[in-house]
């Protein structure tokens, strides 16, 4: 499969506990975005990176959410201190080259309670 | 404001039918427009993208821009129950940043 890969697709973890998600992009891919989905809503923009910089992160992003993607390749993001608004469906895209058109992951579903 | 406005529905349709989605959206410089579908519980894909005014056809789908009135719709022709999904509209005003409306649910009733 040459998709979007993300892991772990569930994550139920106790309020204050640490959690970390995986992404794995289709491989010619140098843009590399991460969303957060609600019930009801649309993807929320958090964060996204050229190859291995990130060049934006949300105003909504606390200090306890921060995205690496080492080399380029994969990415991680890591919730600190989970909170229970923190519940919600974190979403990785990727990218080529031309800017909307994004290829999705099948999420990783985080539940804090 | 929010920057990408759509009505939530949801939006039932026999099947055979035309369902029309609307989209407006509040900032004047964005560039590229795009019509993702999300089936319940699977992710987003893209399914149309449109930069020019005017109408862009593919396949049973039809977009729309006016860029004047700041409005995107979505056309879907001969509704299928395979179209039951929710809709949603996005635009892209930056170099990288897409923003996402809610999202209209369509239901096409057999």
């Amino acid at each position: 499969d040459t998709g979007v890969s993300q892991n772990p697709r569930h994550k139920i973890t106790k309020r204050g506990q640490n959690v970390t998600f995986r992404c794995d992009p289709i491989s010619e891919h140098n843009r590399l975005y991460w969303y957060r989905q609600t019930l009801g809503q649309g993807p929320e923009f958090l964060t996204y990176f050229q190859n291995e910089a990130q060049l934006e992160k949300s105003r909504l992003l606390s200090d306890r959410f921060s995205a690496e993607r080492p080399k380029g390749s994969f990415s991680t993001l890591e919730i600190q201190r989970t909170e229970q608004g923190d519940s919600a469906m974190y979403l990785c895209a990727s990218s080529l080259a031309r800017v909307g058109e994004l290829f999705f992951g099948e999420g990783s579903r985080l539940t804090v309670l | 404001q929010k920057e990408v406005e759509q009505n939530s529905g949801p939006l039932s349709v026999p099947e055979g039918a035309i369902a029309s989605l609307n989209c407006t959206y509040s900032d004047r410089g964005s560039q590229s427009f795009f019509w993702y579908r999300q089936y319940s519980g699977k992710s987003p894909e893209l399914i149309m993208f449109i930069y020019s005014n005017g109408d862009k056809e593919d396949g049973r789908f039809t977009a729309q821009l006016n860029k004047a009135s700041q409005y995107v719709s979505l056309l879907i022709r001969d509704s299928q129950p395979s179209d039951s999904a929710t809709y949603l509209c996005a635009v892209n005003s930056d170099d990288y940043k897409l923003s996402f409306g809610a999202g209209t649910t369509v239901t096409v009733r057999a």
